[in-house]
């Protein structure tokens, strides 16, 4: 199937710096990426979807100046967690979307590996 | 309101034996369902798709089930190995240009 990187896996920042998070599709072109964020035992809960050359569509209660999501090419998407504190410390995975025009299933989603951000 | 609801909750089984996870949804109108797994710290993995013309996909050890009609699925798991200890997701897609819908999971632990 599919391939969908994600980088880094984990990353440790102190409070108040940004971290950038990305997001590749490696043999496949996405025109939509999709931004989950996931607790300890929680299931995955959509933070943004975002259209490669648009602006990202945030989830309620998603701040957009906080995670800040960029889609410049069909191949790669990256979050941007501004300012980050330690109640963003969080469990992050990227996703992206291939339209199956033929043969029916609709659309598929593939996942990236996710990346651990832990914030002191 | 488009749902899915996974049982049990938790599962703890013997090394060996077999499985069997449930899957009930409300999404509509239907595409595909998908089931996951996911090990701790780790994005999910795609084990089977299915779409409302197909009743059962295999996957290795690995069986899936949906009956469209009652909207229901299972994932059925046979001889059961340490390794497949993780959780493992259903997921539901609508047609058009709609979120995935995730259930919660199952956190299945296999013990020698």
């Amino acid at each position: 199937g599919a391939v969908v990187s994600q980088h880094p896996s984990w990353v440790i920042c102190k409070s108040g710096t940004s971290v950038k998070i990305e997001c590749r599709s490696l043999d496949f072109q996405a025109t939509t990426m999709f931004w989950y964020r996931q607790f300890p035992k929680q299931s995955l809960m959509l933070m943004a979807t975002s259209n490669e050359g648009s602006k990202a569509t945030y989830e309620q209660g998603v701040e957009k100046d906080k995670f800040l999501i960029n889609h410049a090419s069909l191949t790669l998407s990256t979050l941007t967690v501004t300012s980050a504190h330690p109640e963003d410390s969080s469990f992050y995975i990227c996703s992206a979307r291939v339209i199956r025009l033929a043969g029916g299933g609709g659309n598929i989603q593939y996942f990236g590996a996710g990346t651990r951000l832990s914030v002191l | 309101k488009n749902q899915v609801e996974q049982s049990p909750q938790s599962l703890i089984i013997l090394e060996g034996k077999n499985c069997t996870l449930q899957c009930n949804y409300t999404v509509s109108p239907f595409s595909n369902l998908r089931w996951y797994k996911q090990d701790t710290g780790r994005g999910p993995v795609s084990l089977t798709i299915m779409t409302f013309s197909e009743n059962t996909k295999s996957n290795g050890r690995y069986t899936a089930t949906l009956d469209a009609d009652t909207k229901q699925s299972s994932l059925h798991i046979t001889a059961s190995q340490l390794s497949d200890s993780a959780s493992y997701i259903c997921v539901v897609s609508a047609e058009g240009n709609t979120p995935l819908v995730f259930g919660k999971g199952t956190r299945l632990s296999v013990i020698a």
